[in-house]
């Protein structure tokens, strides 16, 4: 199997605080993860691909230093929101990459921030 | 940036209709993905399709590849209501290790 998780599943914050995201692989190693957020009724848009043990590639437009990416692990990738504000209120989804460009997806974490 | 574009939007039928939503995109791809999504879950993976391939089945999904026109169209036969969700395809630039996904279709299945 190829299992996705997220933790936690929806959190809601005051502006002004961090939230930490979770993705884990459970039964695979990925050395890459991706990270997505979706607002209301619209699709999918990438915000940064994790590598294992090197930095995050940001997509264009998305704050490197606000949303922090840290992959320690094969199996752990973590979205750290900074100083969240309503704006950031969304749903995150995230992907782990399992063999050649085949992508599993966690149940996402849909983040509220007043 | 999001390359695909679904059409259409959304998309209303009744049970036991068959179901049909076309993906574009714009760049050469090594595969193209269909995606479905419940409200507020994430997403199932529904069936993969190659470049050099032209058409895929998996039960009662139909997914048909045209790459000269770069567009994908996704057809669920005999739809349920269980099939009320929205449907997303991506795909996989070539030479590029992300996915890109299209605006995705909303479809509601009547009883």
């Amino acid at each position: 199997g190829a299992v996705v998780s997220q933790h936690p599943s929806w959190v809601i914050c005051k502006s002004g605080t961090s939230v930490k995201i979770e993705c884990r692989s459970l039964d695979f190693q990925a050395t890459t993860m991706f990270w997505y957020r979706q607002f209301p009724k619209q699709s999918l848009m990438l915000m940064a691909t994790s590598n294992e043990g090197s930095k995050a590639t940001y997509e264009q437009g998305v704050e490197k230093d606000k949303f922090l990416i840290n992959h320690a692990s094969l199996t752990l990738s973590t979205l750290t929101v900074t100083s969240a504000h309503p704006e950031d209120s969304s749903f995150y989804i995230c992907s782990a990459e399992k063999g050649l460009n085949e992508q599993f997806f966690g149940p996402g974490t849909r983040l509220t921030v007043l | 940036s999001q390359q695909g574009e679904e059409d259409p939007q959304a998309l209303s039928i009744q049970e036991g209709e068959n179901a049909t939503m076309n993906c574009s995109y714009k760049t050469s791809i090594n595969n193209l993905q269909w995606y479905r999504q419940n409200s507020g879950r994430g997403l199932v993976h529904l069936i993969l399709i190659r470049s050099n391939e032209r058409e895929k089945h998996s039960g009662r999904l139909r997914v048909t590849l045209d790459t000269s026109k770069k567009s994908s169209s996704l057809l669920i036969t005999a739809s349920r209501a269980a099939d009320t969700a929205s449907y997303f395809c991506a795909t996989d630039a070539s030479g590029a290790q992300k996915l890109v996904f299209g605006q995705g279709t909303r479809l509601t299945i009547n009883p």
